[in-house]
């Protein structure tokens, strides 16, 4: 089974800087995705960013980016010039070529000091 | 399009009782998810539908809990004879049919068992 392990439960950021949360996934699988979702207080969740494992080249999204290390099973999320409103829970997720769930981290939740 | 819609957003009940929830996805997708969220968590899937078909039930949907989608739109999640572990924020999502799509995250149902 694919297990997602975020190791930070919360880190903090002050306005403008960068912060990078962590990531590690568990899977025999060759063929699959792995996804940042964003989800606010009491809000719901959005996705923030996508990275197709059989691409190199790591995704980027305005100030969102990822380092995705495959051999490591790795997959950070870059934060740059952080802003108030990027306060919220993030959420690590994969999901299999063939598959259609969503296995989520554990979670990290961001605070962003002004 | 509003998005996912969820209903109610809240409820609370009494151990034993019955509980309904309704998710309305978005208009033209084909799929939709329920996931289950406890406090502190990630999401964790209970399962999926292709139109109006039930295709897949993770091991956390046990028999007191059934979900339907008669006619490939609206779904309704029912949770039998609730039990105090039962109390968790109850997700839908929904998606197009395809290889990589995002799945769109309503906003939840929150449902405490006293």
């Amino acid at each position: 089974a694919q297990t997602v392990t975020q190791s930070q439960p919360e880190m903090s950021v002050q306005e403008a800087e960068t912060v990078t949360l962590s990531c590690t996934y568990d899977t025999s699988e060759s063929d699959y995705y792995l996804f940042w979702y964003k989800q606010p207080p009491s809000r719901q969740m959005i996705l923030v960013i996508r990275q197709e494992a059989y691409k190199q080249q790591n995704a980027t999204e305005n100030r969102f980016s990822v380092n995705f290390q495959k051999a490591a099973k790795s997959f950070s999320l870059k934060i740059s010039d952080s802003q108030l409103g990027d306060a919220a829970m993030y959420f690590c997720a994969y999901r299999r070529n063939a598959g259609n769930m969503l296995t989520f981290g554990g979670g990290t939740r961001l605070m962003v000091k002004p | 399009d509003t998005g996912v819609s969820q209903d109610p957003r809240h409820k609370i009940t009494k151990r034993g009782q019955n509980v309904t929830f309704r998710c309305d996805p978005i208009s033209e997708h084909n799929r939709l998810y329920w996931y289950r969220q406890t406090l502190g968590q990630g999401p964790e899937f209970l399962t999926y539908f292709q139109n109006e078909a039930q295709l897949e039930k993770s091991r956390l949907l046990s028999d007191r809990f059934s979900a339907e989608r008669p006619k490939g739109s609206f779904s309704t999640l029912e949770i039998q004879r609730t039990e105090q572990g039962d109390s968790a924020m109850y997700l839908c999502a929904s998606s197009l049919a395809g290889q990589v799509v995002e799945q769109y995250f309503g906003p939840g149902t929150r449902l405490t068992v006293t």
